[in-house]
């Protein structure tokens, strides 16, 4: 089983949608969750934390089920602007050990 | 982010010859890191250090070479070169407090052709 799995995608979606991200992981220890955005040719960038208690940030919510190893994020009222690759991103340890990266979910916002 | 460059941002070179690719940073982060990212796989970690002289192998760490001589400089090597590591190399750099990690903050990238 890989450490971080995503569904890869596309997602293809209208603006003003509301799409949601799924992503498991496998080491029931992790302890930090993150959602990066890549867009084409570029870095990833952090969107934003994952919170036990769930977190929400303008049109983007996140949420964590650590008894389901789960991480999502929601996004509401699609924006041209948010097409790029999301990707799930965990530590498994406390601290500033190496993060481990899913492969990346990638939206299309299409006029 | 202007505070993590990486240099050369492309480059070409032959099978055989060594590479280095440099990241330097200005936030005085204690931790930086080596990443390639290839179609299907993701980002993969290389190596990465946590201090100066500090350093430590990630998943796909053959064949690469790390040296860190000061806080904000972090060299990566090939030893000599291969076609498998034509990549996108990626260095990211974090300095949470404490025990929390507050995630990385990453350079522009390099792109590497090994022809």
């Amino acid at each position: 089983r890989k450490e971080v799995e995503q569904d890869p995608g596309p997602f293809n979606v209208p603006e003003g949608a509301t799409v949601a991200f799924n992503c498991t992981y496998s080491n029931s220890a992790s302890q930090s969750f993150f959602w990066y955005r890549q867009d084409c040719r570029k870095e990833p960038k952090l969107l934003m934390s994952v919170y036990s208690s769930g977190n929400e940030d303008g049109r983007f919510t996140a949420q964590l089920n650590r008894a389901s190893q789960y991480i999502s994020l929601l996004i509401r009222d699609s924006k041209l602007s948010d097409s790029a690759t999301y990707l799930c991103v965990v530590n498994h340890y406390s601290g500033n050990t190496p993060l481990v990266f899913g492969k990346g979910t990638r939206l299309s916002v299409i006029a | 982010d202007a505070g993590i460059t990486q240099s050369p941002r492309h480059k070409v070179t032959e099978t055989g010859t060594p590479v280095t690719l440099r990241c330097h940073q200005t936030e005085n982060h204690r931790y930086m890191y080596w990443y390639r990212q290839d179609p299907g796989h993701g980002l993969r970690l290389i190596h990465y250090s946590y201090g100066v002289k500090d350093t430590d192998k990630g998943e796909v760490s053959d064949g690469y070479s790390v040296s860190r001589s000061k806080t904000e400089d972090f060299l990566l090597t090939l030893e000599s070169a291969t076609s498998s590591q034509t990549s996108v190399y990626f260095c990211a750099i974090s300095g949470g407090r404490g025990e929390d990690n507050y995630g990385y903050t990453f350079g522009s990238g390099t792109r590497l052709t090994v022809v």
